[in-house]
């Protein structure tokens, strides 16, 4: 079964700096992971996703994340932070009976 | 393409009483998931359904029930509330019913317990 962890419980960064936020695994056999966002109030939406393949992967909004397996981690990017970017991350992987494990979350605020 | 919505969208309730949140998945999707996210918990998974039968349930009491009908849309019951049950009810749907399908989330129906 796989689970995750995410370090950091809030994180704050200004308007127009880059953006990382941590996720580690832990796994049996290949990873599955993801990551969602979730503004306040509302349910998740999915940022991205990792299968197989490169390791390096593209999501919306500007996000992209890279699954290194020698860390095992699977952290969150983001070149350039907007202030609509202030919301609740979680990274998530699926675990056994297909129910997924999410992080405890990562709050992101975003000052001018 | 519509996504996964859910009703009502708030819900205020007395300790006791029963609740019923309901889902609609995205069409074609044949799985529905129930997480809870109570303030300080974090999110919690409930419940699977896939074709109709439920396939897995999370830590929960037995008064934390539900169903899947022929169209693939999903009611949770939450029978004797208490105080504790106030949390968003988040239900998601997937594709299908294998383990690393993503899931796609609704907005959530808030319950309140008074």
């Amino acid at each position: 079964a796989q689970s995750v962890t995410q370090p950091d419980i809030h994180i704050t960064v200004s308007e127009g700096a880059s953006l990382e936020l941590r996720c580690n695994y832990s796994y049996g056999a290949t990873p599955y992971l993801f990551w969602y966002v979730q503004s306040p109030g509302q349910g998740l939406q999915l940022l991205l996703k990792y299968f197989s393949g490169d390791t390096l992967v593209q999501g919306i909004k500007g996000f992209e994340a890279e699954f290194k397996r020698s860390q095992s981690s699977f952290n969150l990017r983001k070149p350039s932070v907007h202030w609509s970017d202030a919301a609740e991350y979680f990274c998530a992987a699926p675990s056994t009976g297909n129910q997924f494990y999410f992080g405890t979350g990562t709050s992101l605020t975003v000052i001018p | 393409e519509a996504g996964v919505t859910q009703s009502p969208t708030h819900l205020i309730k007395t300790r006791g009483q029963q609740a019923t949140l309901r889902c609609s998945p995205i069409s074609g999707h044949t799985s529905v998931y129930w997480y809870q996210q109570a303030l300080g918990l974090g999110l919690q998974f409930l419940l699977w359904y896939d074709e109709g039968e439920e396939r897995n349930r999370g830590n929960f009491p037995p008064r934390f029930s539900g169903r899947q009908f022929p169209n693939y849309s999903s009611e949770l019951n939450v029978n004797a509330l208490e105080l504790e049950d106030s949390a968003l009810y988040l239900c998601a749907s997937s594709l299908g019913a294998q383990g690393q399908e993503t899931q796609y989330f609704g907005p959530g129906t808030r319950l309140l317990v008074l």
